[in-house]
């Protein structure tokens, strides 16, 4: 079973919607939780961390964490063709970070 | 500031040979991470260095895979008799606080 698991895509939103991306993970010892964004041919890029129960907000950005249930979720408000890209959930476990597979978006103009 | 560096940026290698692959991590952060991303899957943990601790090496695939850090600075991954199921990007990460991990660009290793 993947630890940290991710709807694979491609999601795909119009320009100015609300784009919803959403990773569950099975190790309960997981403590943070971080998603990166990932253009074509490019290396991750953080953009949200979250630590505790709740949402966070970030911009146009909100992670929300939900321990009892394993899920966190990622909103990106009024979306735009620049975020289209690979985004990639991530929890810690001791010191490193298990990866999910990606949610490929799409935002179309 | 400047970020996470990598070299070389593109290796292409013969199987069997050796490769040494170099991470620059951002200045002051103590903690260095390496993983691997083959073509169109997710990372994969290999190695991590916290300070002056052990290293944790439990991502590493095989006896061919090791890495050194000198200090709190430069890390070289070192992958021997490369095969072809070696090919992939390399990525180094570092952190200042064990949490948030900055990525570098990479290294693409193609094993031919």
């Amino acid at each position: 079973q993947k630890e940290v698991e991710q709807n694979s895509g491609p999601l795909s939103v119009p320009e100015g919607a609300i784009a919803s991306l959403n990773c569950t993970y099975s190790d309960r010892v997981s403590q943070s939780f971080f998603w990166y964004r990932q253009y074509s041919g490019k290396s991750p890029e953080l953009i949200m961390s979250i630590y505790s129960n709740g949402d966070k907000e970030d911009g146009r950005f909100t992670a929300q964490l939900n321990k009892a249930s394993q899920y966190v979720s990622l909103l990106i408000r009024d979306s735009q063709p620049s975020d289209s890209a690979t985004y990639l959930c991530a929890s810690r476990v001791g010191g490193k970070l298990i990866f999910g597979q990606g949610t490929e978006l799409s935002v179309k103009p | 500031g400047a970020g996470v560096s990598q070299s070389p940026s593109n290796k292409v290698t013969e199987k069997g040979k050796d490769v040494e692959l170099r991470c620059d991590p951002i200045s002051g952060h103590t903690a260095l991470y390496w993983y691997r991303q083959r073509l169109g899957q997710g990372l994969e943990f290999l190695i991590y260095f916290q300070g002056n601790s052990a290293p944790d090496k439990s991502g590493l695939p095989s006896d061919r895979f090791s890495a050194e850090r000198t200090g709190e600075s430069v890390s070289t991954l070192t992958i021997q008799r490369t095969q072809q199921e070696d090919s992939a990007v390399y990525l180094c990460a570092s952190s200042s606080s064990g949490e948030e991990q900055y990525f570098g660009p990479g290294t693409r290793l193609t094993v031919t």
